[in-house]
Parts: C-alpha cells; sequence; structure tokens
C-alpha cells in the first residue's frame, strides 16, 4: 500500500520552514525520507523507527505517529540547497526483514530567494 | 557519491529493442533493489536480489527480468521495449544498520525509447 504524502508541492523563501506529511494505511515498521534533486538519484535523509528512534540529518528533523501511522519531515529556516522532490519510504510492520521501500509520490519543494 | 554504480548513464533505443543495465553495490552489501522512475511519477519498485537469490517482486513487467551473479553485481535486462518504457532506473543496495535497512541509491541509468 503506497503512503500518501502531502502536500503535493509547496514553494517557501529562504529562511521560511515547512512540514512535508507522509501518512500510511497500515502499521509500520519505519519511514524512510529521501530527497531528490532533479534527474539525480534519491539521497537518504533519514530514518525513523517504531518505537521513536531516529537517524537523520543535522538541519531536517521529523517525527514519527504511531497512532496516526503518520511522519512528519520538518524543514526549519530553508536553505535553497532544500530544493528537491522529497520521498518517504514505507516499511510495513509484518515485513520479513530486509524488505523493499514502498515510496510516496513525493513532495516537490522549491526555495527562492 | 553514495557508492553503488549503474551503467549505463544514458541509454537511447528504439521500440522492439532489447538493453541490458548494470548495477554494482556498494561494497559488502548483499541486497540489490531495482526501481522505476518515469517522468513526474515516484519510485517503482521493481525487483529485490539478496545474495544472488530473488527476495520480492514489485510491478516488474514479464518483458523485464533481472539477476544478481556471484560477484554481487546485478543486471536488469528489458526486452521488446515500448515507448512507455522510457524512464529513470535506479538500484539500491542496503545496509543493516542499528536495527533497520538503509538503502543507498546508484546515480541511475536514464532510459530513453524512441
Amino acid at each position: 500500500q503506497q503512503p500518501v504524502q502531502s502536500p503535493q508541492a509547496v514553494i517557501l523563501r529562504e529562511g521560511e520552514d515547512a512540514v512535508i506529511n507522509c501518512s500510511s494505511s497500515k502499521a509500520l515498521y519505519s519511514v524512510h525520507w529521501y530527497r531528490q534533486k532533479h534527474g539525480e538519484a534519491p539521497v537518504f535523509l533519514m530514518i525513523l523507527l517504531k518505537g521513536g528512534e531516529q537517524k537523520g540529518h543535522e538541519k531536517i528533523s521529523a517525527s514519527f505517529n504511531e497512532k496516526k501511522q503518520q511522519s512528519s519531515l520538518y524543514l526549519t529556516a530553508s536553505q535553497l540547497s532544500y530544493s528537491g522532490t522529497y520521498f518517504c519510504g514505507t516499511v510495513a510492520r509484518d515485513h520479513s526483514g530486509n524488505t523493499p521501500l514502498v515510496f510516496g509520490k513525493g513532495t516537490r519543494l522549491s526555495v527562492i530567494a | 557519491d553514495s557508492g553503488v554504480t549503474q551503467t549505463p548513464k544514458h541509454l537511447i533505443t528504439a521500440t522492439g529493442q532489447r538493453v541490458t543495465l548494470r548495477c554494482s553495490p556498494r561494497s559488502g552489501d548483499l541486497s540489490v533493489y531495482w526501481y522505476q522512475q518515469s517522468l513526474d511519477q515516484g519510485l517503482q519498485f521493481l525487483i529485490h536480489y539478496y545474495n544472488g537469490e530473488e527476495r520480492a517482486k514489485g510491478n516488474i513487467l514479464e518483458r523485464f527480468s533481472a539477476q544478481q551473479f556471484p560477484d554481487l553485481h546485478s543486471e536488469l535486462n528489458l526486452s521488446s521495449l515500448e515507448l512507455g518504457d522510457s524512464a529513470l532506473y535506479f538500484c539500491a543496495s542496503s545496509v543493516f544498520t542499528g536495527g533497520f535497512y538503509e538503502q543507498y541509491f546508484g546515480p541511475g541509468t536514464r532510459l530513453t525509447v524512441t
């Protein structure tokens, strides 16, 4: 089941904040966040695990609400370099070890000067 | 640089043809995943190999096949190509770290079918 990301797109001015959400209808084990610049490979940002553990990026934070099966990515004091498409990838709680990620359709973020 | 390599970077071919995309995972990673990304679309999982064995299949067409070799590199074969197969094809490899698998993506192969 593909997770749902919102918003689909957002435009920010430098220094503004943004929140990107990722919701799943399935109970999740982990949520993985990636950023992709146009024509380039997705770059790993952060993982959130059931139980609240996270491993991530220095200027980007995230949360995982187990009740809602929703993760939110927080981008604060945005910089031009934050522009790109953000994808969440999920692993279901009934996963069998090394399973592939199911990605959302992405949120396109544009930061302008 | 993620450490995952893919060749070629670009591929232009005609409908009906067959192509092979190659991926080498990061040193020590046993898993290889293949994803397809069409224009303005998300990442669609195609297939997963672990240490030479197929582990999971996603939305992979019958015209597509893959394998992972003893040296752990993987190849994705696309045959009877159609215009709609034009896309970016990524492979990723994973490492188990602190209770979860981190996936690292290669630079991708851009396939254009004319």
